[in-house]
């Protein structure tokens, strides 16, 4: 069974800085995707960023860029120049291929981002 | 704004009750799912549904109970639930169930306490 872990309950950065969250993974398939969520207090799950694991390319949506390293089955989410509203909990997510999964997630146990000003 | 619609934002019921959390969505997705969330816990799957059949039941006690009337409409009912079913249910949808880098699109969730 895939298993996602999030090693750090909570990190903190200050507004400007750049902090690393990290995430690693078990799995027996060559592919697979990988999400980042992050979900504020007002509780939406809101997807940062995705991985398709056959791509050497680290994906980057603006402020937020990831370090895939497939071999060592590692998934880290970088934010730079952090904002106030980065504040949130964040989701490391595994996806395996598609089929008869139905597109199940398997999430980590999340970290806990606070921004401080 | 939350392209994946839940209603209502809040309930409050006795375990003697019965109940439906709604979910709606509009982008033509194929593939619904239902999760309970704890606090300060990740996600956990109950149900999915692909082309509104039932295509996953993660062994939900029976006192859930999904329903897809169509495919923009995933309800969930509940009766005679217990107070550790107080929790946050979120809904999501996505495109299909079987592309793999299609995300999951979450609604705002329902927060549920039972007394």
């Amino acid at each position: 069974a895939q298993t996602v872990t999030q090693s750090q309950p909570e990190m903190s950065v200050q507004e400007a800085e750049t902090v690393t969250l990290s995430c690693t993974y078990d799995t027996s398939e060559s592919d697979y995707y990988l999400f980042w969520y992050k979900q504020p207090p007002s509780r939406q799950m809101i997807l940062v960023i995705r991985q398709e694991a056959y791509k050497q390319q680290n994906a980057t949506e603006n402020r937020f860029s990831v370090n895939f390293q497939k071999a060592a089955k590692s998934f880290s989410l970088k934010i730079s120049d952090s904002q106030l509203g980065d504040a949130a909990m964040y989701f490391c997510a595994y996806r395996g291929p598609g089929g008869t999964s139905y597109g199940k997630l398997t999430f980590g146990q999340g970290t806990i981002l606070t921004v401080h000003p | 704004d939350t392209e994946v619609t839940q209603t209502p934002k809040h309930l409050v019921m006795g375990m003697t009750n019965k109940k439906s959390l709604k979910c709606e969505q509009h982008m033509g997705h194929r593939a619904m799912y239902w999760y309970k969330q704890k606090a300060k816990k990740p996600p956990e799957l109950m149900f999915v549904y692909s082309y509104e059949k039932l295509s996953i039941n993660e062994s939900v006690p029976s006192r859930f109970s999904p329903e897809c009337p169509n495919s923009s409409l995933l309800n969930l009912h509940l009766h005679a639930l217990q107070p550790e079913d107080s929790a946050l249910y979120l809904c999501a949808s996505s495109p299909t169930g079987t592309s793999g880098n299609q995300p999951q699109h979450f609604g705002d969730g329902t927060r549920l306490s039972i007394l």
